[in-house]
């Protein structure tokens, strides 16, 4: 099992829809979680973060986390095509950063 | 410019080869890191440091090794390249203290023919 999993997509929503990315991870000490976006030949930037159970908003982007579950997840509200990109989940385990595959979003006008 | 730079962007050589990729950055952060990023894998963490004395293996290390010539410069090194070395490589630095978050370079693109 990798340590952090996610959807690869492609996911496509339409304009003004929301866009939901899921991620699961396997290791329970895991403290500090994060939603990094990386649009086609950029390098990752980060949008959200996220250390506590329960859900962080911010603008159109909310974080919800679940630790028992072990799942962390990204919505983003009134999609728009500038919000097409890769998303990567990344947990903060002991030391280093670990990222999931990603998933691609292509939101359509 | 950039926080984070990369050089070179992009390099394409042979196989056997000796390959260096520099990174140094203006953040004034004590952690740096290298990633390698290949489709469908995500970013996987080749070697981090803490600070200039001290160089950490990742999970993916066999085949590179790195040099921390100060707290601003991080570099990789690839001895003797090979395929599937291929890879575009990301360098990223953080706060200690932080709660880890990253800050990337552009990347430099590694071909090994």
């Amino acid at each position: 099992q990798k340590e952090v999993e996610q959807n690869s997509g492609p996911l496509s929503v339409p304009e003004g829809a929301i866009a939901s990315l899921n991620c699961t991870y396997s290791d329970r000490v895991s403290q500090s979680f994060f939603w990094y976006r990386q649009y086609s030949g950029k390098s990752p930037e980060l949008i959200m973060s996220i250390y506590s159970n329960g859900d962080k908003e911010d603008g159109r982007f909310t974080a919800q986390l679940n630790k028992a579950s072990q799942y962390v997840s990204l919505l983003i509200r009134d999609s728009q095509p500038s919000d097409s990109a890769t998303y990567l989940c990344a947990v903060n385990i002991i030391n280093d950063m670990r990222f999931g595959a990603g998933t691609r979003l292509t939101v359509k006008p | 410019d950039a926080d984070v730079t990369q050089t070179p962007r992009n390099r394409i050589t042979k196989t056997g080869k000796r390959i260096m990729l520099e990174c140094s950055q203006t953040k004034g952060h004590d952690r740096m890191y290298w990633y390698r990023q290949d489709p469908g894998l995500g970013l996987r963490l080749i070697y981090y440091s803490f600070d200039v004395k001290d160089i950490n293996k990742g999970e993916i290390s066999d085949g590179y090794s790195v040099s921390r010539q100060a707290q601003a410069k991080f570099s990789l090194s690839l001895e003797s390249a090979i395929p599937n070395q291929t890879a575009l490589y990301f360098c990223a630095t953080s706060d200690t203290g932080s709660t880890g978050e990253l800050f990337f370079g552009e990347g430099s693109r590694l071909t090994v023919l």
